[in-house]
C-alpha cells in the first residue's frame, strides 16, 4: 500500500488555468506538507498543516491555496497558473510531537505550465 | 534560522569505491539531521537520521553518516559504491520549535562509473 499518494503524477496545463493536486496519506500522521522542487532540484517547503490547521506558510503567492479536509488529506489548488509555477510538487507527512521524526514523501507531481 | 550546504553538486565515483557526500549545517538550536535519496522520477526516501542518541548513524543500503558538532557536519559515506546508488542525495535539517520543517541542501548528484 502506498503511504503517501499524490494525483496526478503529471500535469500539463496552459497559463492562466486553475489546477488542483491531491494528496492522501494512510500512515495515521497528523502533519502534512507541500514542498516545491524547482528545475535545479532545490526543495523548499511551501505549507504545513497539523490536524487540519495551517502552521507554516512560507511566503507563497496567494494563488496557491492548500486545503485539508481531514488529517489524511492535503490538497493544493493553484489559480491563474504562471510559467514559473512549473516544478515538481511533493506532498509529505509526519507525526508531530518529536522534532526528530522523519517526513514521508509522495512520488511527486510534475507540473508543466505552457 | 537553519541552513544546509552540500559541497559538490555532482560527485562521480567508480563502482566499488568509497562514497563521500558532504553536508554542513547551520542551526541556532540543536539540529536534527537527515539524509534523503531521490531516484529518477521518484519521491524522496529516508536514508538515515541523526537523533542525538549516537553520533555515528547507520542507514539503509550500507550508508552511514557521522555527526560532528565541532565541524557542524553530517557527511554521508558508503565503503563500496554500487551502480544502484546512482541518485540525487539531499541533506536536511530540522529543529525549529513548534513546527516540523525540513530545510534542504541543494542536493548532490551521485554518478557511479562501471
Amino acid at each position: 500500500d502506498t503511504a503517501v499518494s499524490q494525483t496526478p503524477k503529471y500535469l500539463v496545463t496552459q497559463m492562466g488555468n486553475d489546477k488542483s493536486i491531491k494528496c492522501e496519506q494512510n500512515l495515521g500522521h497528523d502533519t502534512m506538507y507541500w514542498y516545491k522542487q524547482d528545475s535545479k532540484k532545490f526543495l523548499k517547503i511551501m505549507f504545513s498543516y497539523n490536524n487540519k490547521e495551517l502552521i507554516i506558510n512560507e511566503t507563497v503567492p496567494n494563488r496557491f491555496s492548500p486545503k485539508s479536509p481531514d488529517k489524511a488529506h492535503l490538497n493544493l489548488h493553484i489559480n491563474s497558473l504562471e510559467l514559473g509555477d512549473s516544478a515538481v510538487y511533493f506532498c509529505a507527512s509526519s507525526q508531530s510531537g518529536r522534532l526528530n521524526t522523519e517526513a514521508f514523501f509522495g512520488q511527486g507531481t510534475r507540473l508543466t505550465v505552457v | 534560522a537553519q541552513s544546509v550546504t552540500q559541497l559538490g553538486s555532482h560527485v562521480s565515483v567508480s563502482e566499488g569505491a568509497l562514497v563521500l557526500l558532504r553536508c554542513n549545517y547551520s542551526s541556532s538550536v540543536p539540529p536534527y539531521l537527515f539524509w534523503y535519496v531521490q531516484y529518477p522520477n521518484q519521491g524522496l526516501q529516508l536514508l538515515l537520521k541523526y537523533t542525538s542518541a549516537a553520533t555515528l548513524v547507520k542507514g539503509i543500503n550500507g550508508f552511514e553518516a557521522e555527526f560532528k558538532k565541532s565541524e557542524t557536519s553530517f557527511h554521508l559515506t558508503k565503503p563500496s559504491a554500487h551502480m544502484s546508488d546512482a541518485a540525487e542525495y539531499f541533506c536536511a535539517v530540522s529543529g525549529q520549535r513548534g513546527a516540523q520543517k525540513l530545510v534542504f541542501g541543494q542536493g548532490t548528484r551521485l554518478t557511479i562509473n562501471p
